[in-house]
């Protein structure tokens, strides 16, 4: 929503930098990971997921790292666009059985020209 | 192919008033979910339907209700709104099958105000 920014930790940066957010899980049993994006007035959409039994996932100009030890997640983003500002969530899920996602409370992404 | 759709986009209730809030999906998921999304608070699941004919509380069902009315459609209840209540509202679906998860795919979202 217009107003889902409010008290979210904040990441600003330039236009061509590379953006790297961090995502701290609760759960030490999720073993499945997915990472959101969620631009003003929308509802989030799916960016890159990753499973417990890698460390690191690429897709289009993003990078996930897995971190089990520490229980951290990353979200890496290349040469960002202003297009990327956006509130990014991360999500924990225990695959098996049925288990509901948990999201992360968001970091919102401002991208200056 | 609209995906997850939901109506109304924007809603203002009166305290002690009930609402519906609808929800449909033309994807043919098996598991629908509906969210709250407060300032700060993230996502947070209030109920849920794994499949069609079942219905799970998710975090935070105190004060909802919700109905699978079939396959495709998920609604939302609040039948005495309270201010509390006032919050952007997201239902989601996914293909979901047996243990192997898939991603959730989220309609725009309702905003509601209770006054």
């Amino acid at each position: 929503g217009e107003n889902v920014g409010l008290h979210l930790p904040t990441l600003s940066v330039q236009e061509g930098d590379n953006s790297i957010i961090n995502c701290a899980y609760s759960n030490s049993a999720s073993d499945y990971f997915i990472w959101y994006k969620q631009e003003s007035g929308k509802g989030p959409q799916f960016i890159i997921d990753i499973r417990s039994n890698m460390d690191k996932r690429q897709g289009q100009r993003v990078t996930v790292l897995l971190n089990k030890t520490v229980k951290h997640l990353s979200l890496q983003i290349a040469a960002t666009q202003p297009g990327d500002s956006a509130v990014y969530f991360c999500a924990e899920t225990v695959e098996s059985g049925y288990s509901t996602l948990t999201f992360g409370k968001g970091t919102m992404l401002l991208v200056s020209p | 192919n609209a995906g997850v759709t939901q109506t109304p986009k924007f809603q203002v209730l009166k305290t002690g008033q009930s609402m519906t809030l609808q929800c449909a999906q033309d994807m043919n998921h098996n598991s629908m979910y509906w969210y709250r999304q407060d300032p700060g608070m993230g996502l947070r699941l209030i109920y849920y339907s794994a499949s069609e004919g079942t219905t799970d509380k998710g975090e935070v069902p105190n004060g909802y209700n919700v109905s699978r009315l079939n396959k495709r459609e998920f609604s939302l209840r609040l039948e005495s709104a309270a201010p509390s209540q006032t919050s952007v509202y997201f239902c989601a679906s996914s293909p979901r099958r047996g243990s192997s998860y898939n991603e959730q795919f989220f309609g725009p979202g309702t905003r509601l105000t209770v006054l």
